[in-house]
């Protein structure tokens, strides 16, 4: 299993570019998760869906964000355009639920830095 | 609006001390709480996870107990080594029974000196 993979590793873009990042999940898992994180600010939880449905997009700061989730197997997030304060770690996650149990299983994110 | 706090935010020690890390969040209506650890550049590594019905979790070395009532959890590592510098962070998760969203707290990051 090679866990949660997250495409790119490093982004550098300039200001008002369209930025896309890209995960794809564990195999099996029905949850993914988008969080951001900054020194300032945090984890925060962007978007989350269930079973490839959008649940909760309350934590997306504006519409320049968005986030799709076609099928199972990928999603991706959209910053369109990009500006200097979306520079941050994006990291996507995955969980499944079965019973009591979960997992919860973070991608190594994606340093994002728009110039 | 759920609010997670950890303390300290900050903690060194010498190699082999016992140390418990305080995690404290405002809305006890919670399915479930978990502790990641952090490397730096690194993604989220899950610790462990407390059900909402549950006093406490263990896994080797790491100890995590549950207050709900009272907003509080905490995370005990006992004989700490310099492979548990890291950042330690709380996530209660408000998913009502489905696998829910996390909200996490600012970490406590420690390091362990040899």
């Amino acid at each position: 299993d090679a866990g949660v993979i997250q495409s790119p590793r490093h982004e550098v873009t300039e200001m008002g570019q369209e930025v896309t990042l890209r995960c794809k999940p564990i195999s099996g898992h029905n949850s993914l998760f988008w969080y951001r994180q900054t020194m300032m600010r945090g984890l925060e939880l962007l978007i989350y869906f269930n079973n490839n449905v959008p649940i909760d997009d309350s934590g997306m700061p504006e519409d320049r964000f968005s986030a799709k989730m076609p099928n199972a197997s990928f999603s991706t997030l959209k910053i369109q355009p990009s500006e200097p304060r979306d520079s941050a770690v994006y990291f996507c996650a995955s969980s499944f639920r079965q019973g009591l149990v979960y997992g919860y299983t973070f991608g190594s994110g994606t340093r994002l830095t728009v110039v | 609006k759920q609010e997670v706090t950890q303390i300290p935010a900050a903690l060194s020690v010498p190699e082999g001390e016992n140390l418990v890390l305080n995690c404290s969040f405002t809305d006890s209506a919670i399915y479930n709480l978990q502790w990641f650890r952090q490397d730096p550049g690194k993604g989220l590594t899950s610790l462990l996870l407390i059900q909402s019905s549950q006093r406490e979790q263990t896994s080797g070395r790491l100890n995590a107990s549950l207050d709900k009532s009272s907003g509080r959890s905490t995370l005990y590592i006992a004989a700490s080594q310099p492979g548990d510098s890291a950042t330690y962070l709380c996530a209660p998760n408000h998913g009502s029974g489905n696998t829910g969203k996390l909200i996490f707290g600012q970490g406590t990051t420690l390091q362990v000196k040899p």
